[in-house]
């Protein structure tokens, strides 16, 4: 069975500092991934998504940029977060872009 | 465009009541339609889709939701509420270009 794991699980970071999320996914290959940021008491909002290595699509614009240096591995950066970075960030996968999305268990940052 | 309504922000129910989670959508067309739970802290968990079949969609952990076309809606309901319903949920839907748009969120509250 596909599993998806995120890491870290919660990250306290000061405004300026850099930001690196992983996500990776096991039990299935080439499968579609995203990135969503969920703030407080908010639906969520679809940061980025990619259907294959190094293939990377922005739907806004951000202090984030998003990187799939391998098939199943889906990182997030900043070079200098900003307190409006804050909030739950949750990856998800699907097999195709037209079928359900799985989500994993979340990073949730504080910038302060 | 593709949207989706949740008409409620929170609901609350007593244990062993029904619950009742309102969702309306905007579509052009016949869409992919989903519930996600989100309990504290954690990632979404789907519950259940339309995908045009059966308008009425059974999900996990005894919810089911009703696909009615000439009302836009896709509530959500359960017969007997449990303590462990209480949660975030998040009616979904997809649009032309396979993307997911969230609705706001309803908290279930389950009264002992």
């Amino acid at each position: 069975s596909q599993t998806i794991h995120q890491w870290p699980a919660t990250l306290v970071q000061p405004v300026g500092s850099p930001l690196s999320l992983e996500c990776t996914v096991e039990g299935t290959s080439n499968p579609n991934l995203y990135w969503y940021r969920q703030a407080a008491g908010r639906g969520l909002q679809l940061l980025f998504y990619s259907v294959g290595i190094g293939q990377i699509s922005s739907e806004v614009p951000q202090n984030l940029s998003a990187s799939r240096p391998q098939d199943r591995q889906f990182i997030l950066s900043s070079k200098k977060l900003l307190l409006s970075d804050s909030g739950f960030y949750l990856c998800a996968w699907s097999v195709y872009s037209q079928e359900t999305q799985y989500f994993g268990p979340g990073t949730r940052l504080l910038v302060l | 465009a593709q949207s989706v309504t949740q008409l409620d922000s929170h609901v609350s129910v007593s244990e062993g009541t029904p619950v009742l989670l309102r969702c309306n959508y905007s579509s052009s067309y016949s869409p992919s339609l989903f519930w996600y739970v989100q309990h504290p802290n954690k990632g979404l968990q789907l519950l259940l889709k339309y995908t045009s079949a059966a308008t009425l969609v059974k999900g996990i952990n005894g919810f089911e939701a009703e696909f009615k076309k000439s009302e836009t809606s896709f509530h959500l309901t359960k017969p007997s509420a449990h303590m462990s319903d209480a949660a975030e949920y998040f009616c979904v839907v997809m649009d032309s270009s396979y993307k997911l748009i969230f609705g706001s969120g309803t908290r279930l509250l389950v009264r002992p």
